[in-house]
């Protein structure tokens, strides 16, 4: 079975600084799709960025990065200038290519100190 | 790009009553939808897949007699908690749509 693992329950970041949340997967799979998803207090859930597992280029969406390593099943989320509004929780999550259900991390809460 | 509503945003209902929270595709078909809760400062926990025009795939552990999926159309689907409880207190969500799916609101429901 599919897991994934955030073991990174709360991070703190100084504005205007990088931070980096970690996530590990477990999976037989060599073909998925990885996500991270922001949750701010509202608790709407907003995808931040994707990487497919058969393209070897990190996923980049303006402020945010991935380092997806496949042979070490981590997919780590950068945030470059840290924002106030960049606050949230964080998820990571899993999803087999043929489509189906997300699996999802335990989460990480963002704090961003001004 | 593909929006997802959920209503109601916030419900109480008293115990015993029957609750459904509705989750529409707006700008694009849905063949599977999916249902999640969620606790305070806890993951997404997935209940049920809902698969339109027939019987939902739940998860283990998940009572398919008190949470009621139907899928009726490729723009809804709606879950119906029967004789909820407090315990049945929770944040509801849904999701849907292709690539990273698009995920409702959510649902605050509060069972007194």
């Amino acid at each position: 079975a599919q897991t994934v693992t955030q073991s990174q329950p709360e991070m703190s970041v100084q504005e205007a600084e990088t931070v980096t949340l970690s996530c590990t997967y477990d999976t037989s799979e060599s073909d998925y799709y990885l996500f991270w998803y922001k949750q701010p207090p509202s608790r709407q859930m907003i995808l931040v960025i994707r990487q497919e597992a058969y393209k070897q280029q990190n996923a980049t969406e303006n402020r945010f990065s991935v380092n997806f390593q496949k042979a070490a099943k981590s997919f780590s989320l950068k945030i470059s200038d840290s924002q106030l509004g960049d606050a949230a929780m964080y998820f990571c999550a899993y999803r087999k290519n043929q489509g189906g259900k997300l699996i999802f991390g335990q989460g990480t809460e963002l704090s961003v100190k001004p | 790009g593909a929006v997802v509503s959920q209503h109601p945003s916030r419900v109480i209902c008293k115990s015993g009553t029957s609750v459904k929270i509705e989750c529409r595709s707006l700008d694009f078909q849905a063949t599977t939808m999916f249902w999640y809760r969620q606790f305070p400062k806890q993951s997404l926990m997935l209940m049920a897949t809902s698969n339109e025009g027939s019987k939902a795939t739940y998860e283990q552990g998940v009572e398919k007699d008190k949470f009621l999926i139907n899928h009726a159309s490729l723009t809804l689907s709606t879950l119906t908690v029967t004789s909820a409880h407090p315990e049945d207190s929770s944040f509801y969500i849904c999701s849907a749509g292709q690539g990273g799916y698009t995920f409702g609101s959510g649902t605050r429901l509060t069972v007194v």
